[in-house]
């Protein structure tokens, strides 16, 4: 069955950078874009970006360009995203999500990895 | 501030009927279909109602969507005590080139 594996919960310093990895499997990969989704403590959702299997695009979410970069391996079916400069309000749980429409940022999510909590804390 | 709007809150009791809005603008909502989440603490968000008012697959038909102009809905024909958990809408937004979310609503059942 279809399953996004991420990796474990990582506590950063302010400035330094994090990256976490969602492991994709039980479709084509190249075929869903993959999406980034975080949740503050006590907050709501908040899209931070997404990158196109098949090629090499990315779209970001205004407020985080400039300090994410989302890249895959489509060796192992893997999308990495990787977030810089870090403050304390970038404390949340990050999110991995499968597009819902193949070849498609349109369709929303419809799968979720389980989570990976980033603490940045002095 | 969310792009989309919902009330944070609301409260019913079960077997009631229950709906949560949300409300958007000509760039999302005005243009593009909404989806659905359902979200348990400490759990990943699940997706309930895709396209506006297309159930995803296994999601009990006690669950609906709806969408006019710059607002959607979701409905609950009868809550259970199991449906408390936290809804969020979301859309794709043409003039923010990015997804939108609602803030979220936190239903509670009596």
């Amino acid at each position: 069955q279809v399953q996004l594996v991420q990796s474990g919960a990582e506590v950063k310093r302010p400035g330094a950078s994090v990256k976490v990895f969602c492991k994709t499997s039980g479709y084509m990969f190249i075929t869903y874009y993959v999406h980034w989704v975080r949740q503050a403590p006590g907050q709501g959702l908040e899209w931070v970006g997404t990158i196109n299997p098949s090629g090499t695009t990315t779209t970001y979410a205004h407020k985080f360009q400039g300090r994410v970069t989302v890249t895959k391996d489509t060796s192992t079916n893997t999308v990495f995203m990787e977030l810089s400069s870090l403050r304390s309000d970038d404390t949340a749980v990050y999110y991995c999500g499968r597009g819902r429409l193949e070849y498609s940022i349109r369709g929303g999510f419809d799968l979720w990895g389980q989570g990976t909590p980033v603490t940045v804390s002095s | 501030q969310s792009v989309l709007i919902q009330p944070p809150s609301a409260s019913g009791t079960p077997g009631q009927r229950f709906t949560i809005s949300c409300s958007g603008s000509s760039s999302n909502l005005g243009r593009n279909t909404v989806n659905w989440y359902q979200q348990f603490p400490g759990t990943a968000p699940k997706l309930l109602i895709y396209r506006n008012d297309q159930r995803q697959s296994g999601i009990p038909d006690r669950f609906s969507g709806s969408k006019s102009g710059t607002s959607a809905s979701l409905a609950i024909s009868a809550l259970h005590s199991d449906d408390e958990a936290d809804y969020y809408c979301a859309a794709w937004d043409d003039s923010l080139n990015a997804w939108v979310f609602g803030g979220g609503t936190k239903l509670t059942v009596l």
